[in-house]
């Protein structure tokens, strides 16, 4: 398996508060990824990184900040909880974008119920 | 226009039929194709990936992609019940590196 961990893997919380979301990986891949899936949506993409303080926003970005202080380590963070962000939170990694084989590998999830 | 779209089924098939799993992109420059298999509570696992037009076999699964029409298929030989899973397909590559799914189709193979 991927050396990929998320951490917590089930959170419960208020609406209002900020709430992060870690992902550390071993793998020493480049690219690390944030999707959310929610049932009817499938899985959607909240912000990738392509190095190290580098960032973009996928489809989903609103109410969401990332940072990337290390290769290792990918956090999602959500300023201000709110009901609509209540979903199942999974981070992908991804080696060298200019290689053919840039297969995505999985964490396990964390699954997020703000109340 | 959705940029990766998958028929959502569910598609049923007997246990050792063929499971045909259909996916099309929007994005003409994509560079990189796979097939994720998620089981119900768990996270995807790739299952095939594929880089240029034509067939790739490996073991019982078969990927198939035709650039020209924007299109990627997986076929699933001799069904298992152990098969039964939700299918994804992914797309990459195009002016970024983003990784986009379709939503996904749900197979179950019937005993």
């Amino acid at each position: 398996d991927a050396g990929i961990t998320q951490s917590p893997r089930h959170k419960v919380t208020e609406t209002g508060t900020p709430v992060t979301l870690r992902c550390h990986q071993t793998e020493n891949h480049r690219y690390m990824y944030w999707y959310r899936q929610d049932p009817g949506h499938g899985l959607r993409l909240i912000h990738y990184s392509y190095g190290v303080k580098d960032t973009d926003k996928g489809e989903v970005s609103d109410g969401y900040s990332v940072s990337r202080s290390k290769t290792e380590d990918f956090l999602l963070t959500l300023e201000s909880a709110t009901s609509s962000q209540t979903s199942v939170y999974f981070c992908a990694i991804s080696d060298f974008p200019g290689k053919m084989n840039t297969e995505a590998f999985f964490g396990q999830g964390t699954r997020l119920t703000v109340v | 226009q959705k940029e990766v779209e998958q028929n959502s089924g569910p598609l049923s098939v007997p246990e050792g039929a063929i499971a045909s799993l259909n996916c099309t992109y929007s994005d003409r420059v994509s560079q990189s194709f796979f097939w994720y298999r998620q089981y119900s509570g768990k996270s995807p696992e790739l299952i095939m990936s594929i880089y240029s037009n034509g067939d790739k076999e490996d073991g019982r699964f078969t990927a198939q992609l035709n650039k020209a029409s924007q299109y990627v298929s997986l076929l699933i030989r001799d069904s298992q019940p152990s098969d039964s899973a939700t299918y994804l397909c992914a797309v990459k590559g195009g002016s970024n590196y983003k990784l986009t799914f379709g939503k996904g189709t749900l197979l179950t193979v019937n005993p």
